[in-house]
Parts: C-alpha cells; sequence; structure tokens
C-alpha cells in the first residue's frame, strides 16, 4: 500500500516565483496536515484539513502561503511569491482521527 | 508555538546502552506520540500513549507518561547503529472526534556509536 505521496522531492527557485507543492493521502485516511521544518524553528504546523475542510490555518505564516484540498486524495500548498525565508522542508501528512500521522518523504524547497 | 520540548538536544552512547530521551508539555493532552526521523526523510509514528496511561512498550521502546508532571520519557534499550536518528514527542490536545493537528518538539538527536 503506497502512504503518502509528496511532489516534487526537490526544488529550486528563485526569489519571486511561484512554488506549488503536491501531496496524495493515504487512501481512507479523513485528515491532512502540512508542516514546515526547519533547523531554527523545528516542526511547524501550518494548516490542517479534516474531509477535505481547512480546520485550522493559524499556522501558514502570510498572506502569501496558501492551500487547498479539493478532493480526498489530492491537496496542494503553494507560496506566491517566494522568498528566500521560505526556504525549508515541507511535509504533508495523513491520519484517521486522532491516531498516528502518516508522514511523506517532503519536499525540500530552495528558495535563491 | 512548540508545546513539546525533548531532552536533551543531542545524545550519543556506545552501542548496546540504553538511550532515554524526555520530553516535556505545556497544556493538557489527550495522547503523547514519539516519532523517529532518519536523516533526509520523513517521520516515523514509534508509539502512542494516552492521558490515562502511565507506560506502554513496544519491542525496544519503552514509554512512560507522567501528566502531572505534564512529561513523558522514551527508552530505547540494547541500542543498535541502525537506531541514530532524530526523535520527536508531539502531543494531541483535542478529545472526542476530529482531527487535531499534532505539535511537535525539536526533537533529541540520537548518535549510537558502533
Amino acid at each position: 500500500d503506497a502512504g503518502v505521496i509528496q511532489s516534487p522531492r526537490h526544488e529550486v527557485t528563485e526569489m519571486g516565483q511561484e512554488v506549488t507543492l503536491r501531496c496524495k493521502p493515504i487512501s481512507g485516511h479523513n485528515s491532512l496536515f502540512w508542516y514546515r521544518q526547519t533547523m531554527m524553528r523545528g516542526l511547524e504546523l501550518l494548516i490542517y484539513f479534516n474531509n477535505n475542510v481547512p480546520i485550522d490555518d493559524s499556522g501558514m505564516p502570510e498572506d502569501r502561503f496558501s492551500a487547498k484540498m479539493p478532493n480526498a486524495s489530492f491537496s496542494t500548498l503553494k507560496i506566491q511569491p517566494s522568498e528566500p525565508r521560505d526556504s525549508a522542508v515541507y511535509f504533508c501528512a495523513s491520519s484517521l482521527g486522532l491516531g498516528e500521522l502518516f508522514f511523506g518523504e517532503g519536499s525540500r524547497l530552495t528558495v535563491l | 508555538s512548540q508545546q513539546g520540548e525533548e531532552d536533551p538536544q543531542a545524545l550519543s552512547i556506545q552501542e548496546g546502552e540504553n538511550a532515554t530521551m524526555n520530553c516535556s508539555y505545556k497544556t493538557s493532552i489527550n495522547n503523547l506520540q514519539w516519532y523517529r526521523q532518519n536523516s533526509g526523510r520523513g517521520l516515523v509514528h514509534l508509539i502512542l500513549i494516552r492521558s490515562n496511561e502511565r507506560e506502554k512498550h513496544s519491542g525496544r521502546l519503552r514509554v512512560t507518561l507522567d501528566t502531572s508532571k505534564k512529561s513523558s520519557s522514551l527508552l530505547i534499550t540494547a541500542s543498535r547503529a541502525a537506531d541514530t536518528a532524530s526523535y520527536f514527542c508531539a502531543t494531541a490536545l483535542r478529545s472526542g472526534g476530529g482531527a487535531d493537528g499534532l505539535t511537535f518538539g525539536k526533537g533529541t538527536h540520537l548518535i549510537i556509536q558502533p
């Protein structure tokens, strides 16, 4: 059974460009989470969805960040325009209820 | 803001020794979970302990939870080189139905010396 699938695994872009990260959760899971990991700040919860509905986006750093979940099998995290301080590893995770989270392998973003 | 804080930040031990990591948190929780992250990879769930449990075992892992002190510990017995990784505690706040985002500490980086 496939786990959480994220793409791209690596993205290098220039400041000001739009970045779109994609996530396919595990089939049957009803919750999806976007996290950002940096050395300085650790793992930060950006936003999570329950049954495709955004529940808490208080972790989204700025209006430049947006996330969508158009259906149960797909989510995107978009940064527009990107800035160097957005460089981080972005993780998507899914779960069923309050149980364990299953993480993807992450998307490493470098903004020059 | 981070709910859990792991201690120590880094730990280096010899293979075969036991490794103990601690986690402190601030508010009441529904459950506490431990995860492992190998370099360059995603996090992998290790064990979940509920607020009404005090101790839980899984293979070489032993987790304790003290809700009065708002702390938890993860013990890895008979460590192996493959246990080298970062270990995170994460807390779930909300009880009842519906999801709640886990909040993670900054992790303990464990190095097992062969």
